[in-house]
């Protein structure tokens, strides 16, 4: 079993500024690791795949590196809109989630 | 535009099955591109999936769940759904359906999830 972890659990970002979040994988998972943002009450919303490829419409602004065991997604200029929390999750075998970091405002 | 539409009972007691359906619409579950899955959250908790299924039918589930879980499709409704057994109130969660690619498990379209509470 592949066991996510994310840090911090939260982040307190003010609105222009960027924020990098980190996801690590108890064993390697290669390039096999997606981003999503949630909103309350929304579902999950797919931002990243592949570690690095931005899903369909989504903002240039939200980029995701790492391979192997470490990933970082970082926002380069946060939009009020992007307060939210954030989920990696490895497809390298059964897909796991991580717990997830919350992204608040400063 | 692909919408993806969970149904079922908001309450379930304890032992008892969890039941639910996801209609799908503005697109095909027939497509061999994609396998359709199941995904819940419990409240201000994280995300855990729970299974997938193909159009043919082939399932696959989370090792954690599978003693109790049973995915099924059903290609002329455009639906398919979940069966959870034996549930407690660890059951408890909004349930989400969503689709990805048969390639890799990204969840690229969800449906708006449903809260199910199993409770006495």
């Amino acid at each position: 079993e592949i066991v996510m972890t994310q840090s911090p659990a939260t982040l307190s970002v003010s609105p222009g500024e960027r924020a990098t979040l980190s996801c690590r994988a108890s064993q390697s998972v290669s390039s096999n690791l997606a981003w999503y943002q949630q909103k309350p009450g929304q579902a999950p919303r797919l931002l990243i795949y592949g570690a690095s490829t931005r899903a369909t419409g989504i903002p240039a602004r939200f980029s995701g590196s790492g391979s192997g065991t470490e990933f970082t997604l970082t926002i380069s200029s946060l939009q009020s809109e992007d307060f939210a929390v954030y989920y990696c999750q490895q497809y390298n075998n059964w897909p796991a989630f991580g717990p997830g970091t919350k992204v608040d405002i400063k | 535009q692909l919408q993806l539409q969970e149904s079922g009972p908001g309450l379930v007691k304890p032992s008892e099955t969890l039941s639910l359906t996801c209609t799908v619409s503005g697109g095909s579950i027939s497509s061999s591109s994609y396998y359709w899955g199941w995904i819940r959250q419990p409240p201000g908790k994280g995300l855990e999936w729970i299974g997938s299924i193909y159009y043919s039918g082939s399932t696959y589930y989370n090792p954690s769940l599978k003693s109790r879980v049973t995915i099924s499709v059903d290609t002329s409704k455009n639906q398919f759904s979940l069966k959870l057994s034996s549930v407690t109130a660890a059951d408890t969660a909004v349930y989400y359906c969503a689709r990805h690619d048969i390639v890799a498990t990204i969840f690229g379209s969800w449906g708006q999830g449903t809260l199910v509470t199993v409770s006495s």
